[in-house]
């Protein structure tokens, strides 16, 4: 029974779509966050949402939005989609502002064309 | 500005021996910091962590040591296993609600 799930697993889509990335988790968890994992590796926290309310927002183009229907769901848009969106996104979940103890996704590789 | 870093993109280690991998770090804010072990086509995975007041956290055949002094923190895994081969990511907070991540080192053991 998967713990914090994302789909889809892998994207590709034409420069200037608008595509959503959805992330489950069900560890009761009240944390969620969104990672961006560059072409240099790097994990770099995108977002983090405590029981839907925005908690983290990194410099991160007005592009992208995180949607929280609820404690459990983490959706991610990105509008107009550019090359450099290219990356490996992951979700994550934890305990309120337990940030060492994050449960990560399987990943979703976007690929922007 | 990476405040986090590992500057061994790969290792190398014969299945038996001491893998030793490094991390570097420039903000002395930082006051926990972490291991991670990814496989492919998965998440990172928690390891081990150790808190600043400590210079050592010992988990079965995994340590991480800590010296403030050089903002360094390393983890030893002996005896190396194949299993152990993975993509370990290096974290830090500061008080525990942000992760900065290094960008990761492939350790491949050899049998």
């Amino acid at each position: 029974d998967t713990a914090v799930s994302q789909t889809p697993k892998y994207l590709v889509t034409q420069m200037g779509n608008d595509k959503s990335i959805k992330c489950e988790q069900n560890l009761g968890h009240d944390t969620m966050y969104w990672y961006k994992q560059d072409s240099k590796k790097f994990l770099k926290i995108m977002f983090s949402y405590n029981n839907k309310e925005l908690i983290i927002n990194e410099t991160v183009p007005n592009r992208f939005s995180p949607k929280s229907p609820d404690k459990a769901h983490l959706n991610l848009h990105i509008n107009s989609l550019e090359l450099g969106d290219s990356a490996v996104y992951f979700c994550a979940s934890s305990q309120a502002y337990r940030a060492e103890t994050q449960y990560f996704g399987p990943g979703t590789r976007l690929l922007v064309l | 500005d990476q405040q986090v870093k590992q500057n061994s993109p790969s290792l190398s280690v014969q299945e038996g021996r001491i893998s030793i991998l490094n991390c570097d770090y420039t903000n002395s804010m930082f006051d926990y910091f972490l291991w991670y072990k990814k496989y492919p086509a998965e998440g990172p995975t928690f390891l081990i962590s150790i808190s600043s007041i400590k210079d050592k956290n010992e988990d079965g055949r995994f340590t991480v040591f800590l010296n403030k002094s050089a903002k360094h923190l390393s983890l030893h895994i002996v005896p190396s296993q194949p299993g152990d081969s993975a993509v370990y990511f290096c974290a830090a907070s500061e008080g525990a609600q942000k992760l900065v991540f290094g960008q990761g080192t492939r350790l491949t053991i050899n049998p």
